[in-house]
């Protein structure tokens, strides 16, 4: 069966500082790789997708950045955290675009 | 992306049904309803999907209104795990589309 992780769960980071969150899938190959974020209380916004290595849609202008150098890993990223960065990063992963999606744990990080 | 309409919040008894509205009233004819629900601190699940037929699974039912204007999701007997907030969402799942997930309704079950 197939399995999808991020880490770390929980981060506290100071404002200025680099980000990088990781996610893998197991038990599939070629997935979609979806990144999400969900500030509190409010609902989910798509902020990456990559349909293979290599390849990242953006969907929102952002201080983030994605990369995908393996067939199953994500990774989300930033030079320098702003305080809006804060919030419920999800990784999710689907067969084909047009499949139900499948969400990882999440990360929950803090920009102090 | 066509929107839906959901109640802010609902609640419910232990053990009884749950009926979850959603409207979507410029549904287009490709437009799948898909629902998914996110328990606290979790991400979000898969709960169903259809396109003009009930569905049913071992989660839910779906009921969709003959003019696919609206849906409504059935949970059969709620218990305290179905406490989170439920997304109704339209896709066209011919066109590799995004999800746009809304903010939901808010489901507390009451034991």
């Amino acid at each position: 069966s197939q399995t999808i992780h991020q880490w770390p769960a929980t981060l506290v980071q100071p404002v200025g500082s680099p980000l990088s969150l990781e996610c893998t899938v197991e038990g599939t190959s070629n997935p979609n790789l979806y990144w999400y974020r969900q500030a509190a209380g409010r609902g989910l916004q798509l902020l990456f997708y990559s349909v293979g290595i290599g390849q990242i849609s953006s969907e929102v202008p952002q201080n983030l950045s994605a990369s995908r150098p393996q067939d199953r890993q994500f990774i989300l990223s930033s030079k320098k955290l702003l305080l809006s960065d804060s919030g419920f990063y999800l990784c999710a992963w689907s067969s084909d675009r047009d499949d139900e999606q499948y969400f990882g744990p999440g990360t929950r990080l803090t920009v102090t | 992306d066509a929107k839906t309409t959901q109640p802010n919040s609902m609640e419910s008894n232990e053990e009884e049904p749950v009926h979850l509205p959603c409207n979507h009233s410029t549904i287009s004819g490709t437009d799948y309803i898909h629902w998914y629900r996110q328990l606290p601190s979790q991400g979000p699940e898969y709960v169903i999907h259809g396109l003009t037929s009930n569905v049913n699974n071992r989660m839910a039912s779906l009921a969709i209104a003959e003019d696919r204007k609206s849906s409504t999701l059935i949970l059969h007997r709620a218990t305290l795990r179905d406490a989170a907030v439920y997304y109704c969402i339209l896709r066209d799942d011919n066109y590799g589309q995004n999800f746009v997930f809304g903010p939901g309704t808010r489901l507390s079950v009451l034991p």
